[in-house]
């Protein structure tokens, strides 16, 4: 079955701390892959997606992630978080569904907290 | 561009009535759209696939008689929670298909049933 495993709940870095969010992934053909990031009581913002092409991805508010197929992950980093960007993460995979569509299977979430 | 609207924002209701929430797609066609539901700190888990002039498609477990979709036209889906209970309070989000393979979401409604 088609799933979406992000392993960290919660994550607390400081202030210019580099991060690393993990997300993988089981799906049996080419996944599309997103993440989105969602602020408290608001909807998702897309951050990035990969389709295809060169496995390292650039995304908005300096975020970047890269597809390593050999291990099913699509982990997102950002070399100096901001105060700003403490919220709730989720990684996603489209899923072609049999009307010719993609619907999309969400992780469970990564809580970032930034510390001052 | 690719901008999703959701209305009302928040809605709250007394148990057994009904309550529609619509979601419009506003600078582009959608043939295809999305209902999820959030419950706090959790994930968002997909309802249904809402298509235009079809009936939609409903996940395994979702209560088709309890939560109505209609998708009447290529802007516009709604979502009827009919006779809501205290349980269907949640957050409800909406997303349109521009693309085969590309969504945009809405802001989200939060229903609080009383």
């Amino acid at each position: 079955a088609q799933s979406v495993t992000q392993p960290d709940i919660h994550i607390t870095v400081s202030e210019g701390a580099s991060l690393e969010l993990r997300c993988n992934y089981s799906y049996g053909a080419t996944p599309y892959l997103f993440w989105y990031v969602q602020s408290p009581g608001q909807g998702l913002q897309l951050l990035l997606k990969y389709f295809s092409g060169d496995t390292l991805v650039q995304g908005i508010k300096g975020f970047e992630a890269e597809f390593k197929r050999s291990q099913s992950s699509f982990n997102l980093r950002k070399p100096s978080v901001h105060w700003s960007d403490a919220a709730e993460y989720f990684c996603a995979v489209g899923i072609l569904v049999t009307s010719g569509t993609y619907k999309y299977i969400f992780g469970t979430g990564t809580r970032l907290k930034v510390l001052a | 561009g690719a901008v999703v609207s959701q209305h009302p924002s928040r809605v709250i209701c007394k148990s057994g009535t009904s309550v529609k929430i619509e979601c419009r797609s506003l600078d582009f066609q959608a043939t295809t759209m999305f209902w999820y539901r959030q419950f706090p700190k959790q994930s968002l888990m997909l309802m249904a696939t809402s298509n235009e002039g079809s009936k939609a498609t409903y996940e395994q477990g979702v209560e088709k008689d309890k939560f109505l979709i209609n998708h009447a036209s290529l802007t516009l889906s709604t979502l009827t929670v009919t006779s809501a209970h205290p349980e269907d309070s949640s957050f409800y989000i909406c997303s349109a298909r521009r693309s085969y393979n590309e969504q945009f979401f809405g802001p989200g409604t939060r229903l609080t049933v009383l």
